[in-house]
């Protein structure tokens, strides 16, 4: 079956530190990527997503890249923020549901 | 705002209770999902439908669990004889089925069951 993983936190980082959250799939066919973000208290919002190979998804300084030779959808972003501080969810999709990775709590201290 | 609502918004209950948890998705949006959430854990598929038809569950839909969307636009969630592992987050999002098919989260209901 399909499957998400990816780096287990808390990452820990100061403001204006270079981030990476690292994501690997296993899937039969030829999903589409998504990353997912919860802040404290809030529902999952739509963070970016990529649906073919080598498209590169980005918003809000974030960026992720469709590796398909490597099954790998990273996420990054070059200058955090203390409001960037939030768990991130790597996801699949491969027909009608969402297969989601275990989310990475990310904290940025000022 | 017009995004997906879920209602209540944290539910707690004795074992052995019945419970229903109601979903409104984005008005339009044909498609609905229903998730569900353990602490420290990503969200896993409960089941889906189409309109008002249910087209797939999950085997971690148990017969204690039943979901209906009888006019293809809320939804509501009921489980039977709740027990304590049962207790995490319910997230419902919906999506449109033409086009990018992105599916947009609630804000999820809280269950705790005692």
């Amino acid at each position: 079956g399909n499957s998400v993983t990816q780096m287990e936190g808390p990452v820990t980082l100061s403001e204006e530190a270079f981030l990476t959250i690292n994501c690997t799939y296993t899937a039969t066919g030829y999903p589409s990527l998504f990353w997912y973000v919860q802040y404290p208290g809030e529902g999952l919002q739509l963070l970016l997503k990529a649906t073919k190979a080598d498209d590169k998804g980005s918003n809000k300084g974030f960026e992720a890249t469709y590796r398909k030779e490597t099954t790998s959808f990273h996420l990054e972003k070059g200058s955090v923020q203390v409001s960037d501080s939030a768990v991130y969810f790597c996801a699949l999709r491969e027909g009608n549901k969402l297969t989601f990775g275990g989310g990475t709590r990310v904290l940025v201290k000022p | 705002d017009t995004g997906v609502s879920q209602n209540p918004r944290h539910k707690i209950t004795k074992r052995g209770q019945n419970v229903t948890f109601r979903c409104d998705p984005i008005s339009e949006h044909n498609r609905l999902y229903w998730y569900r959430q353990t602490l420290g854990q990503g969200p896993e598929f409960l089941t889906y439908f189409q309109n008002e038809a249910q087209l797939e569950k999950s085997r971690l839909l148990s017969d204690r669990f039943s979901a209906e969307r009888p006019k293809g636009s809320f939804s509501t969630l009921e489980i039977q004889r709740t027990e304590q592992g049962d207790s995490a987050m319910y997230l419902c999002a919906s999506s449109l089925s033409t086009g990018t098919d992105t599916q947009y989260f609630g804000p999820g209901t809280r269950l705790t069951v005692l």
